[in-house]
């Protein structure tokens, strides 16, 4: 099972700034990452995919990169409704998918 | 725009079943070619992807849970359902279903998520 791995596990920010969020995996995942939010009491909500691709109707300033197996998600320009946990996941060849832990993104 | 809803019992006893249903809205589960997953978070802990079903009632579980594990479809009722056997404290966690974003095949990619039920086993 391939593990994966995000730091930091919490990111005080505050609005405006610029955030990067890091994940790793255990093994070479070519770029099948994806990276969701999750709020409390919401569903969670697919970011990106492909490792850089943004879903359909996630602003701009969320961007992904990296490959293998290393891999980050920047966000540009906080905003208030951003203050969130992230996951990032890997999707590599055949399940299990697996995720990584979480990185809580709080107001500083 | 489709939505899911999990739903069950909230409180399931030590060695007992866990049943859980998915109800999708927005659109026939059967219609398209999407897969449908099962993924729960543990408190404090990361996601764990539990399994998929797609309308055929093909299946893929997750080895860990395999099992004791049953992902079963009913697209007369447009829902997709889990069936745990033999909980424990360890499958104390909030349940979620899922809809994979992939049209030719499973991505591992989750597009649209129901809000999550949380499920205690418990005496």
């Amino acid at each position: 099972e391939i593990q994966m791995t995000q730091s930091p596990s919490s990111l005080p920010a505050s609005v405006g700034d610029r955030v990067i969020i890091t994940c790793r995996a255990s093994q070479n995942i070519r770029r099948f990452l994806n990276w969701y939010q999750h709020r409390p009491g919401k569903a969670p909500k697919l970011l990106i995919y492909g490792a850089s691709t943004l879903q359909s109707g996630v602003p701009s300033r969320f961007s992904g990169s990296g490959s293998g197996t290393e891999f980050t998600l920047t966000i540009n320009s906080l905003q208030p409704e951003d203050f969130a946990t992230y996951f990032c996941q890997q999707s590599y060849s055949s399940p299990p998918y697996t995720f990584g832990q979480g990185t809580k993104l709080e107001i500083k | 725009q489709v939505q899911l809803l999990a739903s069950g019992p909230g409180l399931v006893e030590p060695s007992q079943t866990l049943s859980l249903t998915c109800t999708v809205s927005g659109d026939s589960i059967s219609s398209g070619s999407f897969y449908w997953s099962w993924i729960r978070q543990h408190p404090q802990r990361g996601l764990e992807w539990i399994g998929y079903v797609y309308k055929s009632g093909a299946t893929y579980d997750n080895p860990s849970l395999k099992s004791r594990l049953r992902i079963s479809i009913d697209t007369s009722r447009n829902q997709f359902s889990l069936k745990l056997r033999s909980v424990s404290d360890a499958d104390t966690a909030v349940y979620f279903c899922a809809r994979d974003r992939g049209i030719d095949g499973p991505m591992g990619a989750f597009d649209v998520w129901g809000l999550g039920t949380m499920v205690t086993v418990s005496s």
